[in-house]
């Protein structure tokens, strides 16, 4: 147990759907991350909120949604996915500016997109 | 363009051995670089952190090595076990100071009993 829990763990969705991934950390971090692990593909950073306030967005598609009402919690909204948007969903946490810059993850969502 | 590449996608090595993996970078000049450990069906695991004024770190029978000249990390892991199989994830900071994380692909590690 890291102390970082994702929820669904498995998701299939249709291309109409739209769904939430839920992210909760309990280790009192102040920044959060959602990853994107396709296979035979490194880990993409995709969105980082610093308390509370987003300060990353790498060129991700607005079908992909975040939102982060507070420190421990992350929401990743899907909204009209392609098939090739089927992967692991990974949601992360550190305390920034502590000079302790590990990463704590969750076990991920696995996201099949029909 | 910036680039993470870990040497080879799967290692297979014999028990007892020591398995050495490799993280090579192209246009970063990252602060630290970490190595993860990720199992099957979970996220990844931090293991180790070494900073760019480093040039070794050890924890138990894990060693990393920095050589920011080189542009590269060696993550060594001395009398493998069987236990010690699973895919490592070599990871380098942006240098903005918040922590944002870049990955390799990572290399599977299957330790033969």
């Amino acid at each position: 147990e890291t102390g970082v829990t994702q929820t669904p763990r498995h998701l299939v969705m249709g291309m109409t759907n739209k769904k939430s991934l839920k992210c909760e950390q309990h280790l009192g971090h102040n920044a959060m991350y959602w990853y994107k692990q396709s296979a035979k593909k490194p880990l993409e950073l995709m969105f980082v909120y610093n308390f509370k306030e987003q300060t990353e967005n790498n060129s991700v598609p607005s079908r992909f949604s975040p939102e982060c009402p507070n420190s421990s919690h992350l929401f990743l909204h899907l909204h009209t996915l392609q098939p090739e948007d089927s992967a692991l969903y990974l949601c992360a946490s550190s305390q920034v500016g502590t000079n302790n810059e590990k990463l704590f993850f969750g076990s991920g969502t696995q996201l099949s997109v029909l | 363009s910036q680039k993470i590449e870990q040497n080879s996608e799967a290692l297979n090595i014999q028990e007892g051995k020591t398995a050495t993996l490799t993280c090579n970078y192209t246009n970063y000049s990252p602060a630290y670089l970490q190595w993860y450990r990720q199992d099957p069906g979970r996220g990844p695991v931090f293991l180790l952190l070494i900073r760019e004024n480093e040039k070794e770190k050890r924890k138990e029978r894990l060693k990393v090595t920095f050589d920011t000249t080189l542009k590269q990390s060696l993550f060594h892991i001395t009398a493998s076990q069987p236990a010690d199989s699973a895919t490592y994830l070599c990871a380098l900071d942006d240098q903005t100071g918040a922590n944002n994380l870049f990955f390799g692909t990572g290399t599977r590690l299957t330790v033969i009993p």
